[in-house]
């Protein structure tokens, strides 16, 4: 099956700095790349995905871009506030697939 | 919210015991899906549905079992719990083509003594 494997496990920036967790899977049949926000002791909350027909997508202060030839996906937060703080997930799929497979997780701090 | 409920949200019980964990949802979605979470392993899937009565296993589907006799309803069923069971369990549906757009549900944290 898929193999995700996300990096760093663990990041602090600034508050106003931006941050960048990197992803990449195994399987080059995966084509529908989500990532999950979680908050301490919440749901994991869908933030943005992009499917492999895309390189790059943008909502507001968040981006996602794919590179297929190399099977990584990046999830990019400009102008980092306070509330960035959480716990994000990348995952992969591919179409008709039963199954989304999850990286093991990227704490991100940010410092006020 | 897509109005997804959990229940319960806590449970303790003791190994060797069945433990049954429901998920309602309330948007008439077809696809829904049992994860758990746990740390350094992030979410795996452990059973899903694409409709009523039609359910397949996932990675980790090993010691349970699920079942879907109405459309709102998914239950997860630990057959005789174990302390490698002692998770965060996640319903999920899906809001998109089957397995994307996930939304969960708040969560079970189920601890097995």
């Amino acid at each position: 099956g898929e193999n995700v494997e996300q990096h760093p496990s663990t990041l602090s920036v600034q508050e106003g700095d931006s941050a960048v967790i990197k992803c990449t899977y195994s399987d080059s049949a995966s084509n529908y790349f989500p990532w999950y926000k979680q908050e301490l002791g919440k749901r994991p909350q869908l933030i943005i995905d992009i499917r492999s027909n895309v390189g790059e997508k943008k909502d507001q202060r968040i981006a996602v871009t794919l590179n297929k030839t190399a099977k990584h996906f990046s999830l990019h937060i400009t102008e980092t506030q306070p509330e960035d703080s959480a716990v994000y997930f990348c995952a992969a799929s591919s179409a008709g697939a039963n199954n989304l497979f999850f990286g093991t997780g990227t704490r991100l701090t940010v410092i006020p | 919210d897509a109005g997804i409920t959990q229940s319960p949200r806590h449970k303790v019980t003791e190994t060797g015991t069945p433990v049954t964990l429901r998920c309602h949802q309330t948007e008439n979605h077809r696809y829904m899906y049992w994860y758990r979470q746990d740390p350094g392993h992030g979410l795996r899937l452990i059973h899903y549905s694409y409709g009523v009565k039609d359910t397949d296993k996932g990675e980790v589907s090993d010691g349970y079992s699920v079942s879907r006799s109405k459309t709102e309803d998914f239950l997860l069923t630990l057959e005789s719990a174990t302390s490698s069971q002692t998770s965060v369990y996640f319903c999920a549906i899906s809001e998109g083509r089957e397995s994307e757009k996930l939304f969960f549900g708040s969560g079970t944290q189920l601890s097995v003594l």
